[in-house]
């Protein structure tokens, strides 16, 4: 039930793109992203809904394919910013609401 | 300004000893959960509260306790029975529809001495 993470980690020069992918067994109501820093809380990033438009603001945005039932979040041009723990979370439908966290995306950029 | 409000930063416990963290908000949220993140992994829920007066366990309740007697208060025991409580502990709070992002505190860190 847990949503899949891909991939767990990944190392990148200042400016490059990444892509984090989710991806969940079952049907999705929402996906949520979050960006945790070393010994900080998590802070929530964006949500996306079943039915709803690619979100995005600056240079970080993500996609809902609810067919596949998978989302991809989309870094680009990285600053060091950016560096950091990315979590997903699920909402699956039929659901009482409950947030499923995936296991995490370790994002490293080097100057 | 709104938040979540965790104390204290830092906790250090006894063994066999019982330790209360306190999580309030002033968000308004219904929804209120406990998580605790362990160095380099996940998050795993420990309890949760829709409202008022109800709680329910997540998927690590056992040896935890909690409350909901406030809109504004969540505040999580971690008992005796608790053979590893050290880990970062999370509170979280939410509009209960899940259309919004959940909003963190800044977190506690127990230490077992």
């Amino acid at each position: 039930q847990q949503p899949v993470q891909s991939p767990q980690a990944v190392i990148l020069r200042e400016g490059e793109d990444a892509v984090i992918n989710c991806s969940s067994s079952k049907a999705l109501y929402s996906v949520h992203w979050y960006r945790q820093k070393h010994g900080e809380a998590p802070v929530f990033l964006m949500i996306l809904l079943k039915g709803g438009e690619q979100k995005g603001h600056e240079k970080i945005s993500a996609s809902f394919n609810e067919k596949k039932q998978q989302s991809s979040l989309y870094l680009t041009a990285s600053q060091l910013s950016y560096s950091g723990t990315y979590f997903c979370g699920t909402v699956l439908m039929d659901s009482n609401y409950q947030l499923i966290w995936g296991a995490g995306t370790k994002l490293i950029i080097k100057p | 300004d709104g938040g979540i409000t965790q104390s204290p930063k830092y906790l250090f416990r006894k063994e066999g000893q019982n330790v209360t963290l306190s999580c309030e908000q002033n968000l308004n949220h219904d929804a209120m959960y406990w998580y605790r993140q362990d160095p380099g992994q996940g998050l795993r829920l420990i309890y949760y509260s829709q409202i008022v007066n109800d709680f329910q366990k997540g998927d690590i309740a056992e040896g935890y306790s909690v409350s909901r007697e406030k809109k504004e208060s969540f505040p999580l025991t971690v008992t005796s029975a608790q053979k590893n409580p050290t880990a970062f502990y999370l509170c979280a709070s939410s509009e209960y529809y899940q259309n919004y992002g959940y909003t963190f505190g800044s977190g506690t860190r127990l230490t077992v001495v």
